[in-house]
């Protein structure tokens, strides 16, 4: 079974350009994450979704981030102007059940200059 | 609102030794699930072991145990026999009721050989 995919894994853009990363999950898994995790920190939930529904998207910072899961199946995370301080990695996630660990993806390291 | 706590940012083990990760959570929910997520430099999450709320028995996986104490909130990881593999960062993750989960700081842990 393939696993979660992401692409880019590696991403330098400047300030205040676009940029969007791609997430494939797990056939079968409804469930999809994104995480942002800054350096020496945990992940942190951006968006979750239920199929193609965003049920928690309450700490996406929605001036500037959006995401959509068309078809419930991959997404995609875009910035829109990006800051220095989005430097980090973006982690996607999926599962199908509650009671079982996320199996995620290798993350995509995004470079502000 | 729940919080994970990871009171060790880094820990050293000589390799076939043990050694145990500390965890504490907050949360006034009864039914949960609790993780340990290993992180090497590739990036890529990996589940280690989970434990249910309403099982007392503590969760095994070969090398990988834990100490779950409900009543203090505690989840500490212990890994037996370590080896050089068993070198990254270390996440406790707390899955809530309503299927967020929220994971603490991580622990560093470097193998020794």
């Amino acid at each position: 079974e393939a696993g979660v995919v992401q692409s880019p894994r590696y991403k330098i853009i400047e300030k205040k350009q676009p940029v969007a990363f791609w997430c494939n999950p797990i056939s079968g898994h409804n469930t999809l994450y994104w995480y942002l995790q800054n350096l020496g920190q945990g992940p942190e939930l951006l968006i979750r979704y239920e199929n193609e529904e965003a049920v928690d998207d309450s700490q996406l910072p929605k001036d500037r981030f959006s995401a959509e899961r068309l078809k419930g199946v991959d997404s995609t995370l875009k910035i829109q102007p990006a800051e220095l301080g989005d430097s980090a990695v973006y982690l996607c996630a999926s599962s199908s059940d509650r009671g079982q660990g996320y199996t995620f993806g290798s993350g995509t390291r995004l470079t502000v200059v | 609102a729940q919080t994970v706590t990871q009171s060790q940012p880094e820990m050293s083990v000589q390799e076939a030794e043990t050694v145990t990760l500390s965890c504490t959570y907050d949360t006034s929910e009864s039914d949960y699930y609790l993780f340990w997520y290993k992180q090497p430099p590739s990036r890529q999450m990996i589940l280690v072991i989970r434990q249910e709320a309403y099982k007392q028995q503590n969760a095994t996986e070969n090398r990988f145990s834990v100490n779950f104490q409900k009543a203090a909130k505690s989840f500490s990881l212990k890994i037996s026999d370590s080896q050089l593999g068993d070198a990254a960062m270390y996440f406790c993750a707390y899955k809530t009721s309503y299927d967020k989960v929220i994971f603490g700081p991580g622990t560093s842990l470097s193998v020794i050989p």
